[in-house]
C-alpha cells in the first residue's frame, strides 16, 4: 500500500517564526489533505490539495505531485497553532495519514 | 450546514463488553469512513460505506463491524472489547462516490477500555 511519511517529527518554534512542514508520500495520488489536530482530537480540515498551491491566511500549501511531495508552510506562527499536523493521501476508499508533526509554538 | 457528529463523546466500558458508536455525516453526503487512533498506531482505517454498501474494510479483526443506514447515518460496534480498543474513533464523510474530495471529520468518540 502508500506509504506517507511526514517530517520533521517534532517541531518547537518561537512564537512570530515561520515553519515548514513536509509530506513524502510513495506513489500518484488524486486525494491529498493536510489536517490540523485540535486538543479535543478533532481533525480540522486545513487543505485539500492533491496537487498545485493554495493559501488560506497565514497557512499555505504546495503539492508536487510528480515528485510526490506537499509542503505545509506556517508563517508569523502563533500558540494557537500548536497541535499535531497529518497529513493524508487517498488509496481506494480510505485515507492513509502520515505519523504527524508536533508543533509547539512557545510565547 | 451541519459538521458530522459523533455519539457519545466518551464512553467507558469494561473488558467483555461491547459497545456501539454513531456517526451522522454531513447533510447530502453518502460517504462515510471510520478510523482509530492510538497513540502507538497512529490514525488506521476501519471500514468504508457508501449509499449502505461496504466498500472497504481495514486490518481489523471481525470483532469490530459496521453499518450504514438509508438516512446515511452510520454505526460502528465493537463486541469482546479488548484493553488494546481504548482509542479514539473518529468518522469523516464525504460527497463523492470516488474519494477525490475533501473528507470532513467528526469530533470523535473517546472508548477507554478497563
Amino acid at each position: 500500500g502508500i506509504q506517507v511519511e511526514q517530517s520533521p517529527p517534532d517541531l518547537i518554534l518561537q512564537e512570530g517564526a515561520n515553519s515548514t512542514l513536509r509530506c513524502n508520500f510513495s506513489d500518484s495520488v488524486n486525494n491529498l489533505q493536510w489536517f490540523h489536530q485540535n486538543p479535543w482530537g478533532q481533525l480540522i480540515n486545513l487543505f485539500y490539495i492533491p496537487s498545485g498551491t493554495k493559501q488560506n491566511g497565514r497557512l499555505s500549501a504546495t503539492t508536487v505531485a510528480t515528485e510526490r511531495y506537499s509542503l505545509l508552510y506556517i508563517s508569523s506562527s502563533q500558540t494557537t497553532d500548536s497541535g499535531v499536523y497529518f497529513c493524508a493521501v487517498a488509496e481506494g476508499n480510505k485515507l492513509v495519514f502520515g505519523a504527524g508533526t508536533i508543533l509547539r509554538v512557545k510565547s | 450546514k451541519a459538521g458530522v457528529t459523533q455519539t457519545p463523546r466518551y464512553l467507558i466500558k469494561t473488558r467483555g463488553q461491547q459497545v456501539t458508536l454513531s456517526c451522522s455525516p454531513i447533510s447530502g453526503h453518502r460517504s462515510v469512513s471510520w478510523y482509530q487512533q492510538t497513540p502507538g498506531q497512529g490514525l488506521q482505517f476501519l471500514f468504508e460505506y457508501f449509499s449502505e454498501t461496504q466498500r472497504n474494510k481495514g486490518n481489523f479483526p471481525g470483532r469490530f463491524s459496521g453499518r450504514q443506514f438509508s438516512n446515511s447515518r452510520s454505526e460502528m460496534n465493537v463486541s469482546t472489547l479488548e484493553l488494546g480498543d481504548s482509542a479514539l474513533y473518529l468518522c469523516a464523510s464525504g460527497s463523492l462516490q470516488t474519494y477525490t474530495d475533501t473528507q470532513y471529520f467528526g469530533p470523535g468518540t473517546r472508548l477507554t477500555v478497563l
